[in-house]
């Protein structure tokens, strides 16, 4: 089935550092959402995005909607150790069943205090 | 508003063994899914449900079972457990109209 492609799979980084994630698929997408999973929890939303071109912000999480509708892009500023976790991207295709999903393998975040 | 709530947290199984994993929602929801988490393969698609009633398959359905009497509940049934089974178990309620997903704790399943 189609695949997301994540990267980087995991980075560590400073304290106070910025952080670039991003997902890319070889065919468009209608949705793009990331989420952020915590050690022994389930994913949650951080941003959503519906157009191309979109750039929406939560806190000091920025997400953008590629222009070509093939990727999307996680922008982390001033990294806090609270920041650790797995950010997952995930997907809807155009005519794909609403609901479901297509999701990324992770990017593992570690951040040295 | 509990949102998406799972049960047990934590089980382990003798391969052979039967069980079902708990799923509700409070949130009114019509589409809910079951995924598995493993180790460096993300997020793989069970069974889904569009509603009470509708269920189908996902990308790996084989060695499970579910049902939808209810908008609000989504078991998902180990017929006969596997050690190939072993994995965190996430159940997901959708809200289609901005096709965002909200994901329970999960259930994190040892089976020896």
């Amino acid at each position: 089935g189609q695949q997301l492609n994540q990267s980087p799979q995991s980075m560590f980084i400073q304290e106070g550092e910025d952080v670039s994630m991003n997902c890319t698929s070889s065919s468009i997408f209608n949705t793009w959402l990331w989420y952020k999973q915590d050690p022994g929890e389930g994913p949650v939303l951080l941003i959503a995005l519906y157009k191309a071109g979109e750039l929406t912000s939560n806190g000091r999480l920025t997400a953008q909607f590629g222009i070509t509708r093939k990727d999307s892009f996680l922008n982390i500023s001033a990294s806090i150790p609270s920041d650790v976790g797995i950010y997952f991207c995930a997907g809807r295709q155009p005519g794909g069943s609403q609901g479901n999903l297509i999701f990324g393998k992770g990017t593992k975040l570690s951040v040295k205090p | 508003n509990a949102g998406v709530t799972q049960t047990p947290k934590f089980q382990v199984l003798k391969t052979g063994q039967s069980m079902t994993l708990q799923c509700a929602q409070d949130m009114n929801h019509e589409y809910m899914s079951w995924y598995r988490q493993d180790p460096g393969m993300g997020l793989r698609l069970i069974h889904y449900s569009v509603g009470a009633g509708i269920t189908d398959q996902g990308e790996v359905p084989n060695g499970y079972n579910v049902s939808r009497s209810t908008t609000e509940d989504f078991p998902l049934r180990l017929l006969s457990a596997a050690p190939s089974q072993t994995s965190v178990y996430f159940c997901a309620s959708t809200q289609l109209s901005t096709d965002t997903q909200y994901f329970g704790p999960g259930t994190r399943l040892t089976v020896l």
